[in-house]
């Protein structure tokens, strides 16, 4: 079992806000990352140590962490950021990884 | 542009051995650690392996740790992952995937599938 807890979905109208959540215990020392996986593409970095953006995603996607939760925000969703979002940290131990089990976004 | 293609999958009986490897162009990996990242067919993501630039650090999950073994060629530009003791949960795409400066997981390849069946 995952040590990162996700959602197993979330839904909104494009041009709302989706949030998306990933708790962990390790989250208050460890950062977070999200990733996101389009159907039958490899995943996209979209959010790295905890709230940084990569220059090439858009500004709706930002990010926060306090304690054990990170949150993933997606304002104003567009249809085309339907897909799978990951949540990614270190695990208890430090030395290993661990993948959210993922939320599927819907914009509809 | 960097690329990374990753080669070696394929049919492979319970208790086999397969070795995956990995090929990056345009990055040079001396900056990079590199991991390996598996997903089951229509499963989530899951962490296989890590290794250090030096090669000399390699961390394992749980599920593959003294089956699977990790190591890099920095001089060829490549990764590589020994699989042994194959069992049918090992069945996966299985991505390889460098990191970029503090950016975790930000190059992937587009995986390569390994299928565990008798």
């Amino acid at each position: 079992s995952s040590e990162l807890t996700q959602p197993p979905s979330v839904s909104v109208s494009p041009g709302q806000t989706a949030r998306i959540t990933c708790s962990g215990d390790a989250l208050p020392k460890k950062n977070a990352y999200w990733y996101q996986q389009k159907s039958g593409q490899a995943p996209v970095l979209v959010i790295y140590e905890d709230f940084k953006r990569p220059s090439e995603i858009p500004e709706r996607f930002s990010a926060s962490s306090s304690g054990t939760m990170a949150t993933l925000t997606i304002n104003g969703a567009q249809v085309e950021d339907e897909g799978d979002y990951y949540c990614y940290s270190r695990d208890k131990r430090g030395d290993r990884w661990v993948f959210g089990a993922g939320t599927k976004v819907t914009v509809l | 542009e960097v690329q990374v293609v990753e080669s070696g999958g394929g049919l492979v009986q319970p208790g086999g051995s397969v070795r995956l490897s990995c090929a990056v162009s345009g990055l040079t990996l001396i900056n990079s650690e590199m991991n390996w990242v598996r997903q089951a067919p229509g499963k989530g993501l899951e962490w296989v392996s890590s290794i250090s630039i030096s090669g000399r650090t390699a961390n394992y999950a749980e599920s593959v740790e003294g089956r699977f073994t990790v190591s890099r060629d920095n001089g060829q530009n490549s990764l590589h992952l020994e699989m042994h003791s194959l069992r049918a949960e090992d069945t996966a795409l299985y991505y390889c995937v460098a990191d970029f400066e503090t950016m975790v997981n930000y190059y992937w390849g587009q995986g390569t599938l390994v299928t565990v069946s008798s």
